[in-house]
């Protein structure tokens, strides 16, 4: 069993659809968790990340960590075409080191 | 600042060559990182980097090789490239303070095909 699994897709939305990005992992140690961005052809830059349980909000981005059934998720509101990107979940037990990545989910979202 | 830069950016060898990756980060990072990464599997860890003169391995270090001899640099070496190391690589630097906040920067990528 993978240490984070995470659907990669493709998905394909229309414009202003909501979108969920979803993660599961089987390591309880995990404390950190974090959404990257990454668009075709560039390296991965983070999003947005959360210390333990909870929600964050920022802007039309919301994480959500669920540590009692090791699941983490990722919503985009009112989704617009340069959303469009690869998104991968990332989680360690010590911060930004030694993050574990999952699959990457393809989104597309269509005008 | 220029954050993590990587040479080249495109590459092709031949079964048997070998090339070194060249990263260089300008952010006084400690900690530093080689990934590859396959199409629709993610990003695995290959080398990383706690400070320099140190190295250790990560996920799939086998055909690969790595040193650290300055807080700046962190170049990945391949010997005797095979075609299962067609991926694409990136390196990566992270402070080393273990805040919540801190993340781990990420240069453009060295695309590698091994023919």
């Amino acid at each position: 069993q993978k240490e984070v699994e995470q659907d990669p897709g493709p998905l394909s939305v229309p414009e202003g659809a909501i979108v969920s990005l979803n993660c599961t992992y089987s390591n309880s140690a995990f404390q950190y968790f974090m959404w990257y961005r990454q668009y075709s052809r560039k390296g991965p830059e983070l999003l947005m990340y959360t210390y333990s349980s909870g929600n964050k909000e920022d802007g039309r981005f919301t994480a959500q960590v669920d540590k009692s059934s090791k699941y983490i998720s990722l919503f985009i509101r009112d989704s617009q075409p340069s959303d469009s990107a690869t998104y991968l979940c990332a989680m360690s037990p010590q911060g930004a080191q030694k993050l574990v990545f999952g699959q990457g989910t393809r989104l597309t979202i269509n005008p | 600042n220029a954050g993590v830069t990587q040479t080249p950016k495109f590459r092709i060898l031949k079964i048997g060559q070998s090339m070194t990756l060249q990263c260089t980060q300008d952010m006084n990072h400690n900690y530093m990182y080689w990934y590859r990464q396959d199409p629709g599997m993610g990003l695995k860890l290959i080398y990383y980097s706690v400070g320099a003169g140190i190295t250790d391995k990560g996920e799939v270090p086998n055909g690969y090789n790595v040193s650290r001899s300055t807080t700046e640099d962190f170049p990945l070496r391949l010997e005797l490239a095979a075609p299962s190391q067609t991926s694409v690589y990136f390196c990566a630097s992270s402070p080393r303070s273990g805040r919540p906040a801190d993340t781990q920067y990420f240069g453009p990528g060295t695309r590698l095909t091994v023919l």
